[in-house]
């Protein structure tokens, strides 16, 4: 059973430039997580989302950040128009339910030159 | 206070030592207590969930006290596979049961 994967698990973008970021979930998973992770800090949640519907974006920086997970396919955290400050590790997790363990992909490591 | 507070560490252990971690949180509310490790560069992956009763796995312990919001980790006769940054976990924020927040972690280094 494969894991959680993202892709790509490094991204280069100068700053104004947008960044996807792709996260598929585990086998039978629905429920997807994006936390992202600064240098030198903890992780920090971001989003939670299930097919086709964002549940909480409280995590989400107000502007640039959108993420969905659509019916078919990964979940996507778009970030438009990059600044040096979003350089960092974004981290997808899913889980088979709202209670269950949250299960981390490798992460994309992000950088804005 | 943060949410989540741990040792700063780093810690630098010889093999077969025992070592400790320390976590406290703020949110009286949170429900569900992990341990997680991360390798360098690497995902968080779960070591073991923590249960008020304590729990034990192997050479590792987990201890909670939801009267003083503190949760240990003692690992026994340690590994140079052990090597890696312990993250404090816990759920609640905002009231939910599904949103972790993290502790910064501490870095353990185990030296044959």
């Amino acid at each position: 059973n494969a894991g959680v994967m993202q892709n790509p698990r490094h991204l280069v973008r100068r700053r104004g430039q947008e960044a996807r970021l792709r996260c598929s979930p585990m086998k039978g998973h629905s429920h997807v997580y994006w936390y992202r992770q600064l240098p030198e800090e903890g992780l920090k949640f971001m989003v939670y989302l299930q097919k086709e519907n964002i549940i909480d974006e409280s995590g989400m920086p107000k502007e640039r950040f959108s993420a969905e997970f659509p019916k078919e396919g990964p979940s996507i955290l778009r970030i438009q128009q990059v600044v040096r400050g979003d350089s960092a590790a974004y981290f997808c997790a899913s889980s088979i339910s709202q209670q269950e363990t949250q299960y981390f992909g490798p992460g994309t490591r992000l950088l804005v030159l | 206070r943060k949410e989540v507070e741990q040792d700063p560490g780093p810690f630098n252990v010889p093999e077969g030592a025992t070592v400790a971690f320390n976590c406290t949180y703020s949110n009286s509310a949170s429900q569900s207590f992990f341990w997680y490790r991360q390798d360098c560069r690497k995902e968080p992956k779960l070591l073991m969930s923590v249960y008020s009763s304590g729990n034990e796995d192997g050479r590792f312990t987990a201890q909670l006290n939801r009267a003083s919001q503190y949760i240990s980790l003692l690992i026994r006769d340690s590994k140079l596979s052990d090597s890696a940054t312990y993250l404090c976990v816990v759920n609640g924020a905002g009231g939910s049961n599904y949103k972790l927040t993290f502790g910064k972690g501490t870095l353990l280094t185990v030296n044959p």
